[in-house]
């Protein structure tokens, strides 16, 4: 059974930092991309930030960019999103996924339970 | 960049109801849509893949279509536990794009 479990998610100040991770199980890790994909409150879903089942290729929305950085690492099976320059719209619950493809284009089938980030002085 | 223009953003119906979410692409686009079920509280659940693919155990009732521009997931009956909010995607080689969702009510 897939497992994704995050962790790191707190309260933090405008301009702060923050490093989510999520802790995979269940399937093997660098066969598949990974992504992260948050929600603010009461809203819909953002495409955060993508990496491949190797690792080496990264992709980020444009609204991350520059600021927010995924990579992952197979000796743990872990998936982490580097999160700079935090603004209150970074304010959001932020779900790490399995993807069912070794590159990015892929549908998202397996989900954690969410991190939830807030982003208030 | 691929915008997914999604609509009602909301749906009133009934148990027994033939209900349709519309997904338009800002320009044509491939088979990569998928489309997920999210209840209050809970992860997104993926329901269809490459437009028209059914998730294992998803039921039947589910349907993805369209071509080009337009998608759209069809519920044929609908049932007591369909009522969630309803998301479209586009997935890219560099990029996902997701639609703005549509609540199924009551």
């Amino acid at each position: 059974e897939v497992q994704l479990l995050e962790s790191g998610g707190r309260l933090v100040q405008p301009g702060g930092s923050l490093r989510l991770s999520c802790a995979a199980s269940g399937f093997t890790f660098n066969n598949f991309a990974m992504t992260w994909v948050r929600q603010a409150p009461g809203k819909g879903l953002e495409w955060v930030a993508t990496v491949n089942g190797a690792g080496g290729k990264t992709f980020h929305a444009d609204h991350v960019k520059g600021r927010f950085t995924i990579s992952r690492d197979s000796s743990n099976n872990t998936l982490s999103l580097n999160m700079n320059s935090l603004r209150a719209e970074d304010t959001a619950t932020y779900y790490c996924a399995t993807v069912r493809t070794w590159g990015p284009e892929g549908p998202v089938d397996n989900w954690g339970q969410g991190a939830l980030v807030t982003v208030s002085s | 960049d691929i915008q997914m223009t999604q609509s009602p953003s909301t749906l009133s119906a009934s148990v027994g109801d033939r209900v349709t979410i519309t997904c338009r692409a800002s320009q044509s686009i491939t088979i990569w849509v998928a489309w997920y079920q999210q209840k209050p509280g809970k992860a997104p659940k993926l329901l269809v893949y490459d437009v028209s693919s059914l998730d294992s155990g998803v039921p039947a009732r589910f349907r993805g279509s369209g071509s080009g521009t337009e998608f759209t997931l069809t519920i044929t009956s609908l049932q007591p536990d369909d009522f969630a909010t309803y998301y479209c995607q586009h997935y890219d080689s560099y990029k996902w794009t997701f639609g703005q969702g549509t609540k199924v009510e009551i």
